[in-house]
């Protein structure tokens, strides 16, 4: 799988956009580019996948440049709740549910 | 509708035991994987299971085992017991063929083992 870059740790305000970008500069042409988060103590939750257009849901969305290489997630209005680890992960169609998760970024969001 | 349920959700056992570790997914999901976590080696793959056969295996040794029944339901063992051995164990569902969807899955809460 192709391998992602995350920064480590991140502070938002509440009530601002929370932008996290992930580099998959690898990534090929039919990985899929997904979001989960892990609030502690927590299973990981889905937020957001998508191939090579942008993607919005109730949750987030996700941006991804037209080279693929990048992307971001963007939580509109950040809440305290919302603070978690946050990975991005790019996986093949066809291959099952075998994610790489990574290290992830730690978003802190402060009141 | 329910979520994925895992059972116990604590877990203190002493090296040499085994263990077995059960999982729920929603109903009507037949696809169920598994995944270690550690401070060290953060969020890593066991297994995937589709319709009571093991699809996809991770790096972990043979200690490491599980199943799935009929009713989806699958269960993970841990034999032998070694102090590494404690993490946080996900099981994660999802509805389809994992080979055919692109969809993301469900996450228990996990099992919390502790070995002393």
């Amino acid at each position: 799988d192709a391998k992602t870059t995350q920064p480590p740790s991140m502070d938002c305000a509440e009530g601002r956009a929370a932008n996290l970008p992930c580099n998959h500069s690898t990534i090929s042409g039919n990985e899929y580019v997904y979001w989960y988060r892990q609030i502690h103590s927590q299973g990981p939750q889905y937020i957001i996948h998508g191939l090579k257009n942008n993607e919005t849901n109730e949750m987030a969305s996700l941006i991804i440049t037209e080279d693929r290489k990048s992307s971001t997630l963007i939580l509109p209005h950040a809440t305290l709740r919302d603070t978690a680890v946050y990975y991005c992960i790019v996986r093949p169609r066809g291959t099952g549910n075998q994610f790489y998760f990574g290290t992830g970024t730690s978003l802190t969001v402060i009141p | 509708k329910a979520g994925v349920t895992q059972t116990p959700r604590y877990l203190i056992k002493t090296r040499g035991q085994q263990v077995t570790l059960s999982c729920s997914p929603i109903s009507g999901h037949r696809s169920v994987s598994w995944y270690q976590q550690t401070p060290g080696q953060g969020l890593q793959f066991l297994f995937e299971y589709f319709s009571e056969t093991q699809r996809n295996k991770g790096n972990f040794p043979g200690r490491f085992s599980g199943r799935q029944f009929s009713n989806s339901r699958s269960e993970m063992n841990v034999s032998t017991l070694e102090l590494g051995d404690s993490a946080l164990y996900l099981c994660a569902s999802s509805l389809t063929n994992p080979g055919l969807t692109n969809y993301g899955y469900t996450f228990g809460s996990g099992t919390r083992l502790t070995v002393v």
